[in-house]
């Protein structure tokens, strides 16, 4: 089957300027996940969607960061103005029972 | 407080040495512990579950209730292990039907020939 689909992989934006990711799940996982990794560190869970529904966004800085699953499938990340600190990797999963299903990653690179 | 904790950032040993990374969690619930993986340019995935008492690739962990860990152990590391390997703890949330895996920092691991 085909796995999380993720885009673009690379990204390099000055600060202040917008960004926004895309991420396809896996066919008819409910539950997607975004993610962000700063270097050395574990994923930091943004937002967790459940079809097109919010169930967890406590972690968003909602001041500058947004999502959406608008149909309950495909899913957008957006940051606008991006900060110095936003400069991580974007992690996409979707989930079926009680595993996780990755894909693999934007790197965003804020100069 | 929900936190998985992983002391080691780095663990080095030779091929064919046994290996151990470590992990610790903090829970007032009923735990379900992860351990994922991330071999060079490839995706983060799953290795091991403690529900299943599984063994993948030759490792194993045993989720100890007594001492909140979830020690991920293999006898005899290879090379191919190479790779960052994350202790995952998963939580219900809402209703109960929410889930979510707090994630530890990560162990990277490298096993020099």
């Amino acid at each position: 089957e085909a796995g999380v689909a993720q885009s673009p992989r690379y990204k390099i934006i000055e600060k202040r300027q917008s960004v926004a990711f895309w991420c396809n799940p896996i066919s008819g996982h409910a539950t997607l996940y975004w993610y962000q990794q700063i270097l050395g560190q574990g994923p930091k869970l943004l937002i967790q969607f459940q079809n097109n529904g919010v169930v967890d966004d406590s972690q968003l800085p909602k001041d500058r960061f947004s999502a959406e699953r608008l149909k309950g499938v495909d899913s957008t990340l957006k940051i606008q103005p991006a900060k110095l600190e936003d400069s991580a990797v974007y992690l996409c999963a979707s989930r079926i029972a009680d595993t996780q299903y990755f894909g693999p990653g934007t790197r965003l690179t804020v100069l | 407080a929900q936190r998985v904790t992983q002391p080691e950032k780095l663990l080095s040993v030779f091929k064919g040495a046994p290996v151990e990374l470590k992990c610790n969690y903090s829970y007032s619930g009923s735990p379900e512990l992860f351990w994922y993986v991330q071999y060079s340019r490839q995706r983060l995935q799953l290795l091991l579950r403690h529900i299943s008492r599984e063994s993948i690739k030759g490792f194993t962990a045993d989720l100890n209730k007594g001492e909140t860990s979830f020690h991920l152990k293999k006898p005899f590391a290879q090379e191919e292990d190479s790779a960052m390997y994350y202790c995952a703890l998963g939580v219900r949330f809402g209703d109960g039907n929410n889930r979510k895996l707090i994630w530890g920092l990560g162990t990277s691991l490298a096993v020099n020939p």
